[in-house]
């Protein structure tokens, strides 16, 4: 079965940049979804098929997905945006949804 | 408003079975291909299954740990859609969430907690 790995932490300090990436083979040749989750809350998403941002999201949060690695990127981090972020993909192959392993995005 | 509400989690014994259900609103929800993720406690997202729409066969696909004992399936008179559980395991114990696949999940409900313990 398809795997996305996530590193499992990321630090920042406000104001900076926050890059986080996911893994997989031949990523590239799918689209990549991205989710912020507080705690307690249910996912919300931040990021469609690679770079689109639904409404309502800041342009703050971009994406790309190049080779075997998507990347998340946080400009301009706030306080407010401490979560768990995880990628998410379709593999055709087994047509099923696959999470990554998230990532704790930790604002210092 | 597109809204989505589960219910019907609750304490089962190893073995026990429970139907959980999502109540859909604010959206076409005939067209809507729906999935169920999980979440064990301090644990990441995990997908469960999902059931397409009456247009595409109402077809469903389950992750492994799941496959051959939970079932999903969708009313679309009533906008729900329901996992039934079956041969409920330890592992099982979770915060179940129901999503609307639309390229990704865009929309989630707060989800329901299913625990499994004797």
């Amino acid at each position: 079965s398809y795997v996305l790995t996530q590193p499992p932490s990321v630090s920042v300090a406000p104001g900076e940049t926050a890059s986080l990436t996911c893994g997989g083979n031949n990523i590239e040749d799918k689209s990549v979804h991205w989710y912020q989750q507080k705690p307690g809350r249910a996912p919300v998403l931040v990021i469609y098929s690679d770079d689109d941002r639904p409404s309502g999201i800041p342009e703050r949060f971009s994406g790309s997905n190049s080779g075997n690695t998507a990347t998340l990127t946080i400009s301009r981090v706030e306080v407010g945006d401490e979560a768990d972020f995880y990628c998410q993909v379709w593999d055709p192959t087994s047509d099923h949804y696959v999470f990554g392993t998230g990532t704790k995005v930790s604002v210092l | 408003e597109e809204r989505l509400v589960e219910s019907g989690g609750d304490l089962v014994k190893p073995g026990g079975s429970l139907r959980i259900s999502c109540a859909a609103s604010g959206f076409t929800f005939s067209d809507a291909w729906m999935s169920w993720v999980r979440q064990a406690p301090g644990k990441g997202l995990e997908w469960v299954g999902r059931i397409k729409s009456k247009t595409n066969g109402e077809t469903t696909d389950y992750a492994a740990p799941v496959k051959g004992r939970f079932t999903i399936s969708r009313d679309d008179s009533k906008f729900v859609v329901y996992l039934q559980m079956t041969s409920l395991k330890s592992e099982d114990t979770a915060l179940y969430f129901c999503a609307n696949s639309n390229g990704g999940f865009d929309l989630w409900g707060q989800g329901t907690l299913v625990t499994v313990s004797s």
